[in-house]
């Protein structure tokens, strides 16, 4: 069974500049899952999606990062303009029905 | 709201010697809980979860995690520690509507000395 893929793996930016991930989930997992980890920290979640819908976007910064899922399989996440704090890994991940998270391996972004 | 708490930043051991590191969480109902590995350069893996029923529950690679209501904690343990067990380890809890929200603490990071 393929896992969580996520790219690039590595992504260095300057500030102010642009930057999409990009998250293909376990086949037929429903929900879709980013996290935002800086390095020394556990991973926050900045969005949730069940199939297309957003069921959670309470700690995504809306000014500047964006998210769709639109045909509820693959998604995308864009940060636009880019600040040194947001210098992370983005984990994306996925399950059935909650609960059991799959992980991808992660796109560390380095903003410069 | 749910949160999860893990006291120890960083702990070292000895290989052969047990293991364990704490979590205690925060939730108004039963909660699912989890512990997830992370190696240097991977993405998380579970290591094993807590639902309901047996409150000790096993799971791969040897660890094993209790459930302690009394004490709202979920610690977990390795009777005995190899060194390729270096790596972090978060405690999660799952909460919300269908349990689908799935909250870290800050995680432990694990040593393991020759």
């Amino acid at each position: 069974e393929a896992g969580v893929a996520q790219s690039p793996r590595y992504k260095i930016i300057e500030k102010r500049q642009s930057v999409a991930f990009w998250c293909n989930p376990i086949s037929g997992h429903a929900t879709l899952y980013w996290y935002q980890q800086i390095l020394g920290q556990g991973p926050k979640l900045l969005i949730q999606f069940q199939n297309n819908g957003v069921v959670d976007d309470s700690q995504l910064p809306k000014d500047r990062f964006s998210a769709e899922r639109l045909k509820g399989v693959d998604s995308t996440l864009k940060i636009q303009p880019a600040k040194l704090e947001d210098s992370a890994v983005y984990l994306c991940a996925s399950s059935f029905w909650g609960r059991k998270l799959f992980f991808g391996s992660g796109t560390q972004l380095s903003v410069l | 709201a749910q949160s999860v708490t893990q006291p120890d930043i960083h702990i070292t051991v000895s290989e052969g010697a047990s293991l364990e590191l704490r979590c205690n969480y925060s939730y108004g109902a039963t909660p699912y809980l989890f512990w997830y590995v992370q190696s240097p350069g991977q993405g998380l893996q579970l290591l094993l979860k807590y639902f309901s029923g047996d409150t000790l529950v096993q799971g791969i690679k040897g660890f094993e995690a209790e459930f302690k209501r009394s004490q709202s904690s979920f610690n977990l343990r390795k009777p005995s520690v190899h060194w390729s067990d270096a790596a972090e380890y978060f405690c999660a809890v799952a909460s919300g509507r269908g349990y689908q929200k799935v909250t870290f603490g800050t995680g432990t990071k694990l040593q393991v000395i020759p």
